[in-house]
């Protein structure tokens, strides 16, 4: 397996603009998560799905800020509009059932937002 | 906030065992304790997890005290591919995973 995979790796926009980044889960994960890090806040979770399903979305800073999952392979988080303090590394992971279980994390992509 | 105390920063020869310490007095009967490392510019990584007994795979053994109220990640070996961010975590009953500052070890050859 290739593991999580995350598009794109590195991302620079300017502010006010719309910013998705996208991630493949492992196949046959269920539950996959969105992690957030910088160096003053460190590794925050965002947002976590089971079954394509959100059932944590507390992490999510604003309602800027939105993710989904339209099938079992594929999620996105977009922000819109998107905002220097949103400059950070976006971490996705996913997991065979819960969060409870090893959670297998992808590449990252690099936010920069100017 | 994360349920564990590590120190911020360790250092550790190459070669030699580098023993990680974390406590975690605040632990409930059903909850586990995880590691996971994250090396620089990459995700993090899984390591180990246990409950009550010690466990032991090919990365590192994980050594928990009979009152669960701390632990230590043992790397037997270190080599320079060790240098990582080092999270010890104990998952909450709201199942969400909060990695703290965690430790950072320095293998120095």
């Amino acid at each position: 397996d290739a593991g999580v995979i995350q598009s794109p790796r590195h991302e620079v926009t300017e502010m006010g603009q719309e910013v998705t980044l996208r991630c493949k889960p492992i196949s046959g994960h269920n539950s996959l998560f969105w992690y957030r890090q910088t160096m003053m806040r460190g590794l925050e979770l965002l947002i976590y799905f089971n079954n394509n399903v959100p059932i944590d979305d507390s992490g999510m800073p604003e309602d800027r800020f939105s993710a989904k999952m339209p099938n079992a392979s594929f999620s996105t988080l977009k922000i819109q509009p998107s905002e220097p303090r949103d400059s950070a590394v976006y971490f996705c992971a996913s997991s065979f059932r819960t969060s409870q279980e090893t959670q297998y994390f992808g590449p990252g992509t690099r936010l920069l937002v100017l | 906030d994360a349920k564990t105390t590590q120190p911020t920063s360790m250092d550790c020869a190459e070669g030699r065992a580098a023993n990680l310490p974390c406590n975690h007095s605040t632990i409930s009967g059903n909850e586990y304790v995880y590691w996971y490392r994250q090396i620089h510019s990459q995700g993090p990584q899984y390591i180990i997890h246990g409950l009550k007994n010690n466990e032991t795979n090919e990365m590192a053994s994980l050594i928990i005290t009979e009152d669960r109220k701390s632990s230590t990640l043992i790397l037997p070996h270190a080599t320079l591919r060790d240098t990582a961010v080092y999270y010890c975590i104990v998952l909450n009953r709201d199942d969400k995973i909060i990695f703290g500052k965690g430790t950072r070890l320095h293998i120095l050859p």
